[in-house]
């Protein structure tokens, strides 16, 4: 199993530029989540997706919008990129069988918005 | 002031001591708490799980929640240079999608 992966590994932009970030996850989980993670602020939820078909709003979610392709995928997409969206973005995954269950995190995509 | 605070460190120890790593949180409704570690450049790898109170022990590791004190500490026993990493701490409601609030992480350096 290769767990959650992400790709790019790596992104630069330009302000105003689009791009989106891509996750898929092969452990047949329920729930996916995007993450930021930026100095001194932690890990921010931006979106997630708890079953395939919905999504939901959370933490820090203006500038983004996200796409739950199928059960396995989950995009993260960033229409004019601002350099304030610079930051470490993270996919993960939850299995969602009962109350608690804990994520498991992709490797992560570092983006730098020029 | 945050949901979840945790001392960010960094601290350094010497190879063979045990470390005690503490996150303190203002939402009494957390019911479940994970610890997480992440290496440098690396995405967060789920150490430890519990729900509520008590004690949880895998190997040189030992997780351990208070609830009434809104206080929950990771323990490592016999450290070692590859445990050198940043800890972070995350909690979660019931329901709600599990959206995990995390502290910003304690950054550790195990010396030889």
């Amino acid at each position: 199993n290769a767990g959650v992966t992400q790709t790019p590994k790596f992104q630069v932009l330009k302000t105003g530029q689009s791009m989106t970030l891509q996750c898929a996850q092969d452990m047949n989980h329920n729930s996916m989540y995007w993450y930021r993670q930026d100095p001194g602020m932690g890990l921010r939820l931006i979106y997630y997706s708890a079953s395939e078909g919905t999504t939901d709003k959370g933490e820090v979610p203006n500038g983004y919008n996200v796409s739950r392709l199928n059960k396995r995928e989950f995009s993260l997409r960033l229409e004019s990129a601002a350099p304030s969206q610079t930051s470490v973005y993270f996919c993960a995954s939850r299995e969602a069988q009962g109350q608690g269950s804990a994520q498991y995190f992709g490797p992560g995509t570092r983006l730098l918005v020029l | 002031q945050k949901e979840v605070e945790q001392d960010p460190g960094p601290l350094s120890v010497p190879e063979g001591a045990i470390v005690s790593l503490n996150c303190t949180y203002s939402n009494s409704a957390f019911q479940y708490f994970m610890w997480y570690r992440q290496y440098s450049r690396k995405g967060p790898e789920l150490l430890m799980y519990t729900y509520s109170s008590g004690n949880k022990e895998d190997g040189r590791f030992t997780a351990q929640v208070d609830k009434s004190s809104k206080y929950i500490s990771l323990f490592i026993r016999d450290s070692q240079p590859s445990d050198s990493a940043t800890y972070l701490c995350a909690m979660s409601l019931t329901g709600g999608g599990n959206k995990l609030t995390f502290g910003t992480g304690t950054q550790l350096k195990v010396e030889l």
